[in-house]
Order: C-alpha cells, then structure tokens, then sequence
C-alpha cells in the first residue's frame, strides 16, 4: 500500500510569512507525529496524535507552532509569522495502534522548509 | 528525560568490510525499545534494526547486527559486507515502553554520516 506522503516537497517562503505543512499517513495509522529536523542533527519530536485524543504538544518549541489532524486522517502542521531558525525538514511519521502489536513508526519523506 | 548520543559525525569503510557506528544512551527506565534508523539522501527514514531492552540476545537482520549492552548504556550497529548502498546518515534512537497516554515518540541521536569506498 501508499506510504506516508508529504506535501509539499520544499517550501521556501519569507520571514514572517505563515506556512502549513501537510502529511498523509498510512491508512488506519491512528498515530501521527511531527518531527523537525536542523541541518546535520537528529529529528526533535514536535507533536503527537491519537485517534481522537488530545494531542501531546509537549515537543512544540513556541506558540507559532500548531498542528491538526481530523480523526485519523490528514494532518497539517501551521507555522506562524516564520523565522530563519524555523528552517530545517519536518518529517511525518505514522504508526498502527498499540493493540495491533506494532510499535513501528513509518516516516514520510519529508518537507525542506527555507526561510530567507 | 533519555538523551541519546552518538559521537562519531562521520565514518568510512571499504566496500565488502566491515564497520560499527556507536551509540550510547541515558535513561532511568529498566524497559525501552532502541532503533536504528538509515537515511538516504532521499531523506526518508528506514527502519534498519530495532531491539527490546528485555531481551539478551543481540538483533540481527541479515548484514546488519547489534551490539547491545544494557549495563553500559550502548548500542552499537555492525555492518557487515558493506555495500555502496548502505551509504547513508544512520541514526540511533530510543523509545519508552508504551504507557497510558504517553506519547511513544522517538529520541534519536544527532547522526553518523556513513561514506562506502568503492
């Protein structure tokens, strides 16, 4: 079946302008993250998604940083008023329910955001 | 909190030779997962091989094994045979055991650039 896609591929925009990042996840994947990645390090959790529940914002570094997701479907990451340090590739990741018996994360592909 | 280190930025190998990429970790927790992830210049993230800390016996997944030695906090990737595909970014990474609303999410480590000479 389909991957995890992520739209767009690249993304280049001004500083101050707002973006919105956008992930498709593995159908009847109730879990959802949103990972950003700096030039030359590791991915840093943003946010997480479960089925209907509350999401875990705990990995969101400021307030201009949002995310949605309706059910367990599409999800869209909103950055506000974007900043030079905002840039890196924001990476999606799905998962299976726990009670599936997997623990494994599929990642997308990724958005380069470049903030000039 | 866990942190997850890897202290080699970069490293290089023959093709056909074999190579390990180190990786330590830091946690409080008695039971976890830990992963190594490859990334292309595609940058999509390939699960390689993963290890549950309950479990004594090292991982392998055909040229790909680990090394996992939970006393000292280390989980080291060996690659064997290596081919000019396995040139990549690895990542190292770590998981909590799931619990009641908790998150799940991935620690990782910040990457060893692995360069395969023909």
């Amino acid at each position: 079946g389909a991957g995890v896609s992520q739209s767009p591929s690249n993304k280049v925009t001004e500083k101050g302008k707002d973006v919105e990042l956008r992930c498709d996840p593995i159908s009847g994947h109730t879990a959802l993250y949103w990972y950003r990645q700096r030039l030359g390090q590791g991915l840093e959790f943003l946010i997480y998604f479960q089925g209907n529940s509350a999401p875990d914002k705990s990995g969101l570094p400021s307030d201009r940083f949002s995310a949605e997701r309706t059910g367990e479907s599409v999800s869209t990451l909103t950055i506000q008023r974007t900043q030079q340090e905002d840039s890196a590739v924001y990476l999606c990741a799905s998962r299976q329910a726990v009670l599936a018996g997997s623990y494994e994360q599929y990642f997308g592909p990724g958005t380069r955001l470049t903030v000039t | 909190a866990q942190t997850v280190t890897q202290s080699q930025p970069e490293m290089s190998v023959q093709e056909a030779e074999t190579v390990t990429l180190s990786c330590t970790y830091d946690t409080s927790e008695s039971d976890y997962y830990l992963f190594w992830y490859k990334q292309p210049p595609s940058r999509q993230m390939i699960l390689v091989i993963r290890q549950e800390a309950y479990k004594q016996q090292n991982a392998t997944e055909n040229r790909f094994s680990v090394n996992f030695q939970k006393a000292a906090k280390s989980f080291s990737l060996k690659i064997s045979d290596s081919q000019l595909g396995d040139a990549a970014m690895y990542f190292c990474a770590y998981r909590s055991l799931p619990s009641s609303g908790s998150a799940r999410q991935l620690t990782f480590g910040s990457g060893t650039q692995l360069t395969v000479l023909p």
